[in-house]
């Protein structure tokens, strides 16, 4: 199984300003995948990120609003920007892994996000 | 068209019963199904992945898995009140060349001692 590390676990920010979320994974990783879980919601997919290429962005996301870098095969960062108190969420990194035909998502432990 | 539905609950049953969870998806093209279990302020851990048509067991845990009516159940036996948590049921599906792993609303149950 992979080790995924976010960072900042909290925050609390202004709304119009903007937070960058980073996820270390303690092993090379293809794909990495961001996630946002509103107060008594399911997980939400946010955007695919690979490694050398532009995210992938769900329905309803937009990269100005989520801009993502992966810079290696290791790491990646989700920007909110521009916030708002309706981004008052968690957000997590989530990773595929798995040594079976069909692999597994593993999560961080992620970011609690408050906008006031 | 969400992905993957579920009742959200909550469900409730006494220690030691059968608890029986389910949801459904809607794209055929769903490759494999897992069963999460989340505790309050903590993320999804896994607890069942099922592939094929059928029952896998693991433990007191049983998934069930029916292609043909794109629904997928958990059984959770002789229920504990430490399993009461938030259950996830999510798909994994190849899209933009990607797999990617969508979630249910979850089912949030309760176990009374």
């Amino acid at each position: 199984s992979a080790v995924i590390s976010q960072k900042p676990s909290r925050d609390i920010c202004q709304r119009g300003t903007s937070l960058t979320i980073q996820c270390q994974v303690d092993s090379q990783v293809t794909m990495m995948f961001w996630y946002r879980q509103q107060p008594g919601q399911s997980l939400t997919l946010i955007a695919t990120a690979n490694q050398g290429s532009e995210a992938t962005y769900e329905s309803g996301f937009v990269i100005d609003k989520f801009p993502i870098s992966r810079p290696n095969l290791t790491f990646s960062t989700l920007t909110v920007s521009n916030m708002s108190p309706e981004d008052s969420s968690i957000y997590l990194c989530s990773v595929e892994g798995g040594i079976r035909r069909y692999t597994e998502a593993f999560f961080g432990q992620g970011t609690r996000l408050t906008v006031v | 068209q969400k992905e993957v539905e579920q009742n959200s609950g909550p469900l409730s049953v006494p220690e030691g019963a059968i608890a029986s969870l389910n949801c459904t998806y809607s794209d055929r093209g769903s490759q494999s199904f897992f069963w999460y279990r989340q505790y309050s302020g903590k993320s999804p851990e896994l607890i069942m992945f099922i592939y094929s048509n059928g029952d896998k067991e693991d433990g007191r845990f049983t998934a069930q898995l029916n292609k043909a009516s794109q629904y997928v159940s958990l059984l959770i036996r002789d229920s504990q009140p430490s399993d009461s948590a938030t259950y996830l049921c999510a798909v994994n599906i190849n899209r933009d060349n990607f797999n990617k792993f969508y979630f249910g609303s979850g089912t949030k149950l309760n176990v009374k001692p």
